[in-house]
């Protein structure tokens, strides 16, 4: 089956400083990938959705400049968060979709999610 | 809103009882999908059904989807404390948007 893996699983980082997180689609080309966020306790919220060679599309409140990412190829996308805070502290979960043809068949693919916490 | 609204939001029940947990939306979608998450871990597919499909099983799962009233539900049948987590619709349209979860808890 298609596989999307996360790196790191756990992170922990002082406020200030940036973090990257990668998610790879193991067997699969994905064009596409998204980027949620969940805190405790709650739902998974989009933060964006990234396609493969261009600029990510920002869900209404994330902030583009806090929140860099790169799908610089079919199998990677990478989310960077900057000068990180206590407050951006969370579960971060990315997905992977192989086509957008077709939506009703297709599914997302989910990695393992990366826990940050930030001191 | 795209978010889907799940009741209810927490359910506990004995273990071999049904637990049913529903998700109303209100936009047009292509598919929903229900996903099982144990807590502090990733998320686990469970189904998939078609905005044309009406109902779907899998093992001891049972959804249904009436497009009419916008509104899903996801049946566990002789619930096992193993199906202790959260469960969440999620809506595909362009995007895939989660509701807001039950968490269910199965007692021994």
């Amino acid at each position: 089956g298609a596989v999307v893996s996360q790196h790191p699983s756990r992170v922990i980082c002082k406020s200030g400083t940036s973090v990257k997180i990668e998610c790879r689609s193991l067997d699969f080309q994905a064009t596409t990938m998204f980027w949620y966020r969940q805190f405790p306790k709650q739902s998974l919220m989009l933060m964006a959705t990234s396609n493969e060679g261009s600029k990510a599309t920002y869900e209404q409140g994330v902030e583009k400049d806090k929140f860099l990412i790169n799908h610089a190829s079919l199998t990677l996308s990478t989310l960077t968060v900057t000068s990180a805070h206590p407050e951006d502290s969370s579960f971060y979960i990315c997905s992977a979709r192989v086509s957008e043809k077709n939506l009703i068949y297709n599914e997302q693919f989910f990695g393992p999610g990366t826990r940050l916490t930030v001191l | 809103s795209q978010q889907g609204e799940e009741d209810p939001q927490a359910l506990s029940i004995q273990e071999g009882e049904n637990a049913t947990m529903n998700c109303s939306y209100k936009t047009s979608i292509n598919n929903l999908q229900w996903y099982r998450q144990n807590s502090g871990r990733g998320l686990v597919h469970l189904i998939l059904i078609r905005s044309n499909e009406r109902e779907k099983h899998s093992g001891r799962l049972r959804v249904t989807l009436d497009t009419s009233k916008k509104s899903s539900s996801l049946l566990i049948t002789a619930s096992r404390a193993a199906d202790t987590a959260s469960y969440f619709c999620a809506l595909q349209g362009g995007k895939l948007i989660f509701g807001q979860g039950t968490e269910l808890s199965v007692k021994p």
